[in-house]
């Protein structure tokens, strides 16, 4: 079974540019999340669907991020304009079962740096 | 609000040595804990979980009990390995939302 793919790995731009993360998770999974991870933190939850529903994105700076999930599958998250504090890893997950939790499987993330 | 705290990495150890890395937390009601392994270049893994008081977890010679009285979940292997050394993360989470909340990861290097 193939795991979560997430492109690119490594993203470096420029404070005030724009960025976007691609995200397919686990074929048939229901459940997508993104987090972002800032180095020597743990990851912190930023968004979670389920199929194309957001169901919590209480953590989503929304002034600058922005995240979707056409048609149930695939996501995109996007910063636009990014800071220098988003520099962090993003990861995505997905589950099977909506609040299944003990069953996330992780995406190797994308590294930013934002310059 | 739900915390979880872990002890300050690096941990540095021999191989075959006993491992501990010790983990707290705060929560509301009966959240379900879990133990989280990174290795290098890879993604999360779940190593282990407990969903009520007093079990304990297991996989792969490493264990956790959830200890309500203390609100710990302390991981232990008895024997480490060089293959061990990852970023290891304590979480909590509720069923019924899907939502985990980590601590903030403790390196662990194991030398030959």
């Amino acid at each position: 079974e193939a795991g979560v793919a997430q492109s690119p790995r490594y993203k470096i731009i420029e404070k005030r540019q724009s960025v976007a993360f691609w995200c397919n998770p686990i074929s048939g999974h229901a459940t997508l999340y993104w987090y972002q991870q800032i180095l020597g933190q743990g990851p912190k939850l930023l968004i979670q669907f389920q199929n194309n529903g957001v169901v919590d994105d209480s953590q989503l700076p929304k002034d600058r991020f922005s995240a979707e999930r056409l048609k149930g599958v695939d996501s995109t998250l996007k910063i636009q304009p990014a800071k220098l504090e988003d520099s962090a890893v993003y990861l995505c997950a997905s589950s099977p079962q909506p609040g299944d939790q003990e069953t996330q499987y992780f995406g190797p993330g994308t590294r930013l740096l934002v310059l | 609000g739900n915390s979880v705290t872990q002890m300050e990495g690096p941990v540095t150890l021999s191989e075959e040595a006993f491992l501990t890395i010790n983990c707290t937390y705060t929560a509301t009601g009966y959240p379900s804990l879990f133990w989280y392994v990174q290795y290098p270049g890879e993604g999360l893994q779940l190593l282990l979980k407990a969903t009520k008081a007093d079990d304990k977890g297991s996989n792969k010679g490493f264990e956790a009990t959830y200890r309500k009285e203390t609100t710990s979940f302390h991981l232990e292997k008895g024997s480490v390995q060089v293959s061990d050394s990852a970023v290891y993360f304590c979480a909590l989470g509720r069923s019924n939302t899907g939502k985990l909340i980590f601590g903030q990861g403790t390196t662990l290097q194991v030398k030959p």
